[in-house]
């Protein structure tokens, strides 16, 4: 079936660094492609997302590259801060034979080291 | 707006036995669905509904079932407990199926013993 591969499982960095986590995805047709960020013991947040037609989208100190030919996208983080410390997951969009589906990363602990 | 509210937060059951996972919203969202998060393998869909009356199966539907009569309720029901099923339950509406945002409840940790 489709999958969504993600990495790293974890990533550990310095705070004001930047963080880069990757996801390669097998469905050609897959068009959305959004983040998620879960704190620990909460619920999961949208924080950014793109569409298959762009190429690359920024939000303050985050931002999303994707790259169809090569069917994989990454979220960029820059000066991270404390609060960055997350669960972050990526997702793509699937296509079935009679419905749409997201299909999940496994997701990246981000630690931020003081 | 509340959101999306489940119940209950936290649940311990015995092997075989039978319970109830509440969800409403109310943001009058047409898509709700059900995902279970086991460490290190990311959310998964267990059933979704794309609007009332209307239910269908996700990737991991085996063992829960879902009923949808209401537009605010989706509640997901496990037949019969097992150790397997322990997990954390994400219920979660978006306004319509695609590529919107999909709002979270805050997650219902369920223990099988």
């Amino acid at each position: 079936g489709e999958n969504v591969e993600q990495h790293p499982s974890t990533l550990s960095v310095q705070e004001g660094d930047s963080a880069v986590i990757k996801c390669t995805y097998s469905d050609s047709a897959s068009n959305y492609f959004p983040w998620y960020k879960q704190e620990l013991g909460k619920r999961p947040q949208l924080i950014i997302d793109i569409r298959s037609n762009v190429g690359e989208k920024k939000d303050q100190r985050i931002a999303v590259t994707l790259n169809k030919t090569a069917k994989h996208f990454s979220l960029h983080i820059t000066e991270t801060q404390p609060e960055d410390s997350a669960v972050y997951f990526c997702a793509a969009s699937f296509y079935g034979d009679s419905n749409y589906q997201l299909i999940w990363g496994a997701g990246t602990k981000l630690i931020i080291k003081p | 707006n509340a959101g999306v509210t489940q119940t209950p937060k936290f649940q311990v059951l015995k092997t075989g036995q039978s319970m109830t996972l509440q969800c409403a919203q109310d943001m009058n969202h047409e898509y709700m669905s059900w995902y279970r998060q086991d460490p290190g393998m990311g959310l998964r869909l267990i059933h979704y509904s794309v609007g009332a009356g209307i239910t269908d199966q996700g990737e991991v539907p085996n063992g829960y079932n879902v009923s949808r009569s209401t537009t605010e309720d989706f509640p997901l029901r496990l037949l019969s407990a097992a150790p397997s099923q322990t997990s954390v339950y994400f219920c979660a509406s978006s306004y319509s199926e695609g590529e919107i945002t999909i709002y979270f409840g805050e997650g219902s940790w369920l223990t099988v013993v």
